[in-house]
Formats: C-alpha cells, sequence, structure tokens
C-alpha cells in the first residue's frame, strides 16, 4: 500500500498566492494532521481531524484552512501565502485519536 | 504552560551506547512517543511509553518516569545510519501531540 502520500514534493510561491496542499492515505485511518517543522523548532500542529466531517485547530492555525469530505483526503489550504508559511509540512493520519501516527513525506514550500 | 526540553545535538561513536533525554512538562499526559527522522525525510515512529519502566525493542530502549517527567532514549551498538534526529512527543490532556524540538545526532566512526 502506499501509505500516505502528500504532493506537491516542494513548490516555490509567491506572497498573496493561494496554494493547496494535498495529502492522502490508504490505511483507512479516522483521524489525520497538518504540522509544519521549522529549524530549532518542534513539529507545530496546524489543522487536525478526528474523522471524516470534522475538523478542529491546532496550535498555530492562522492563515490555513482544512476541509475533510472523505476518509482519505484531508487538503490544506492557504489563502494568501506569505514568507513567515516557509516551512516543511507533513501529513499525518492515525487509526484514532489516541494511535501511533504515521507521517507523509512532506511538502517543503517556499515563499517569496 | 507546555514545554519539552531536548538536548540540540549529540555526538557518539559508531558501535558505542548513546542516552538522549528529553524533559517535560505538560498539561495533562496520556503518554510519550519517540520518533527518528532523517534528514530530508519524513518522522518514523520508534517507541510508545505509557508507564514508568523500560521498554525494550532490539537495540533501541526507551523509558519513562512519569513521576519526573523525563523520558530517555537508548541507542546500543550505534551504526551509521542511525545518524538523525530523534523527537520526543507527549501526548496532552486533549490526546493532541507537544512536540520537542529534537536531538540530532551524529555517529562517527
Amino acid at each position: 500500500t502506499a501509505g500516505i502520500t502528500q504532493a506537491p514534493t516542494s513548490q516555490i510561491l509567491a506572497a498573496g498566492r493561494s496554494m493547496t496542499l494535498r495529502c492522502t492515505q490508504d490505511m483507512r485511518h479516522n483521524a489525520m494532521y497538518w504540522y509544519r517543522q521549522d529549524l530549532g523548532l518542534g513539529l507545530r500542529l496546524i489543522h487536525y481531524s478526528n474523522t471524516a466531517g470534522t475538523t478542529g485547530k491546532g496550535e498555530v492555525p492562522d492563515g490555513y484552512s482544512v476541509s475533510r469530505a472523505n476518509t482519505d483526503d484531508f487538503p490544506l489550504t492557504l489563502a494568501s501565502a506569505v514568507p513567515s508559511q516557509t516551512s516543511v509540512y507533513f501529513c499525518a493520519s492515525s487509526g484514532t485519536a489516541t494511535d501511533t501516527q504515521y507521517f507523509g513525506p512532506g511538502t517543503r514550500l517556499t515563499v517569496l | 504552560g507546555q514545554n519539552i526540553d531536548q538536548p540540540t545535538e549529540m555526538t557518539a561513536t559508531e558501535g558505542a551506547i548513546v542516552q538522549i533525554n528529553c524533559t517535560y512538562q505538560t498539561s495533562g499526559f496520556n503518554g510519550l512517543f519517540w520518533y527518528q527522522q532523517h534528514a530530508g525525510e519524513a518522522p518514523t515512529f520508534l517507541s510508545y511509553n505509557v508507564l514508568d519502566g523500560l521498554e525494550e525493542k532490539g537495540r533501541f530502549s526507551s523509558f519513562l518516569s512519569r513521576s519526573k517527567g523525563y523520558s530517555y532514549l537508548l541507542l546500543k551498538e550505534l551504526q551509521m545510519k542511525d545518524s538523525a534526529s530523534y523527537l520526543c512527543a507527549t501526548v496532552d490532556s486533549n490526546y493532541q501531540l507537544i512536540w520537542g524540538a529534537g536531538t540530532k545526532l551524529i555517529i562517527k566512526p
């Protein structure tokens, strides 16, 4: 099985533009997460979804939105990108909210 | 507040043993994870502790003391491929993971 995939692998984006980072899992996991990882900082949770149809805000949700229309997909949208959103973005999933999280390969985003 | 502390960087020799410490202060506690992350790659699961004591899994062991807010990851018989960052994360009262900044482990021949 593919597990969890993310697209694109990397992207350079002009400030003010919008972008959607895609995340798909084929493990039928209920819970999915979006993190950003910046040098010298731990992974920080942006948004999460404990089950299809529900979403919640994490530690750093401002400037980001998510949707969870089905079990497999959990896209992250930046409505109007700013340079401080330059980061590596990881999507993760777990069977339930209390289970081990498994990570996708990440998307490296640069906002200029 | 919530806080996870790990050393920023450690160096060890191939074939040796290294212990990576993690101390935490979190609102509620529902367990502690250790993940490994090679440069440019995704974190991968190593261990989960929810009760006090040592959990051994091959060359890797993880220890937890809830009363001291302390955990360590012990790596034995170090190999060059163990060069990576090791991330400590606690599970808080809302079952969200709170992550440390990670410890970069450098293995020298």
